[in-house]
Formats: structure tokens, C-alpha cells, sequence
């Protein structure tokens, strides 16, 4: 199964750029990365995805080297309501039906004054 | 556009009570799915479906059912609620794609606490 591995916890301070890894070793040929939001008591929320290189959307930056097996998101100039959970999903390869999407346990991202 | 639609938002039962939770969409996507998220825990998807009248289990099926008899509505069931569903659960929907990572669209959640 594509598994993503995250580090638990990030702590930052405001105005700061960010960047949390994923590794995912498994990912397979035709997946895609893409990165969630999530807040206390809401659903995820969409923020980005790429499948190689680096994608650059209005809220952050996506890097992914050539072997894709990890990413990189980029969070620039950081601010207190960017605290949330980070997610970074990927598809997986050996599901028998492309669609079924596994998150991993995210990294909890403290943005402090 | 209401965008995913989850019915009840909150809900008390007994152990061995039965209840179902309504997922709608209004997008005309064709994936939904079923997640439940416990304190402190990431997501982990229960059951999912890839269009009207299919459906498959995910990484954590035991203890549940799910039908998709419309194509916008996906319900999730309990048919004897223990204390370890107590949980938060999220429904989202997403579009058909050639890609295997669709952007998904959550719902708000339905917190369900078993006693």
C-alpha cells in the first residue's frame, strides 16, 4: 500500500516560510501528490497538488524531485491562522480501484506570535 | 451549491442501537467516500464508491454498510453502534479524473458518540 510518512509536530513562528516533507515510497506512476488542511472540527481542505517538479498555487509552493518519492509543501510567510493539521496523500498503487485514497496521521503545524 | 451535505451533525446512541448517516452532494461527483477520524488521529477511510450502485471497503469496513443507490447521496450505516465507532465522521466526494489523487470535497463531519 502507498504509505506517507510526515513528522509528527512543526512549530513556527509568524511571518516564517515552512516547508513539511512527505516520503512516499510507493507511490506509483500515474499518482498524484496532493496536499490537505485540515482545522479543528471542519473537514480537510484541498491546498495544493503536483506530480513532479514544483507546482506554485496563491497559497503555497509543491516541490517534488525527480524519484517523487517524497514532497516538499511550501508555506510562505506564515501567520497564526495557518495553524491546522498538513496532509499528504497520495493514490494508492495496489488498490483495486485507483480512487481509494489513504491519509496518513499529518503533521500538526503551531504557528506562533 | 451546498457542496457535501452530512445529516445528523451530531448523534448520541446506546450500544447496539442502529442509525444511518446521509452523505449528499450536489457536485455531480461521481467518487464518495467515508472516513472516521478519532482525537488526535488522521483520517482512515471506511468505505468508499466509484459510482451509483458500487461500493467498496476501505481500511477500516468492520462494523459498517454502505449503499449508493443515488448517485448523490452515500449513506453509512451502523447496524449495532459499539463504543469503539465513537468518532468523527467525514464524507467527501470527488470528481471523475484521469489522475489517481482527485481533489476531494469534505463535508463538515457528523460527531456520533456510542454509550
Amino acid at each position: 500500500l502507498a504509505k506517507t510518512t510526515q513528522p509528527i509536530s512543526m512549530d513556527s513562528y509568524e511571518g516564517q516560510e515552512v516547508n513539511i516533507t512527505c516520503s512516499h515510497n510507493n507511490i506509483a506512476t500515474n499518482d498524484y501528490i496532493t496536499w490537505y488542511q485540515q482545522f479543528p472540527s471542519q473537514g480537510p481542505r484541498f491546498i495544493i497538488q503536483g506530480y513532479k517538479t514544483k507546482v506554485t498555487n496563491e497559497v503555497a509552493s509543491l516541490f517534488i524531485p525527480a524519484d517523487r518519492k517524497s514532497s516538499t509543501l511550501s508555506l510562505p510567510r506564515v501567520s497564526l491562522s495557518d495553524t491546522a493539521v498538513y496532509y499528504c496523500l497520495v493514490g494508492d498503487p495496489h488498490s483495486g480501484s485507483a480512487r481509494q485514497l489513504t491519509f496518513g496521521s499529518g503533521t500538526q503545524l503551531t504557528v506562533l506570535p | 451549491n451546498a457542496g457535501v451535505t452530512q445529516t445528523p451533525k451530531f448523534r448520541v446512541l446506546k450500544t447496539g442501537q442502529s442509525m444511518t448517516l446521509l452523505c449528499a452532494q450536489d457536485m455531480n461527483h461521481e467518487y464518495m467516500y467515508w472516513y472516521r477520524q478519532d482525537p488526535g488521529m488522521g483520517l482512515r477511510l471506511i468505505h468508499y464508491s466509484v459510482g451509483e450502485g458500487t461500493t467498496a471497503k476501505g481500511e477500516v469496513p468492520d462494523g459498517y454498510n454502505v449503499s449508493r443507490l443515488k448517485k448523490q447521496n452515500f449513506l453509512l450505516g451502523l447496524e449495532s453502534a459499539a463504543p469503539s465507532q465513537t468518532s468523527v465522521y467525514f464524507c467527501a466526494s470527488s470528481p471523475l479524473k484521469d489522475s489517481n489523487t482527485g481533489e476531494l470535497f469534505f463535508g463538515e463531519g457528523s460527531r456520533l458518540t456510542v454509550l
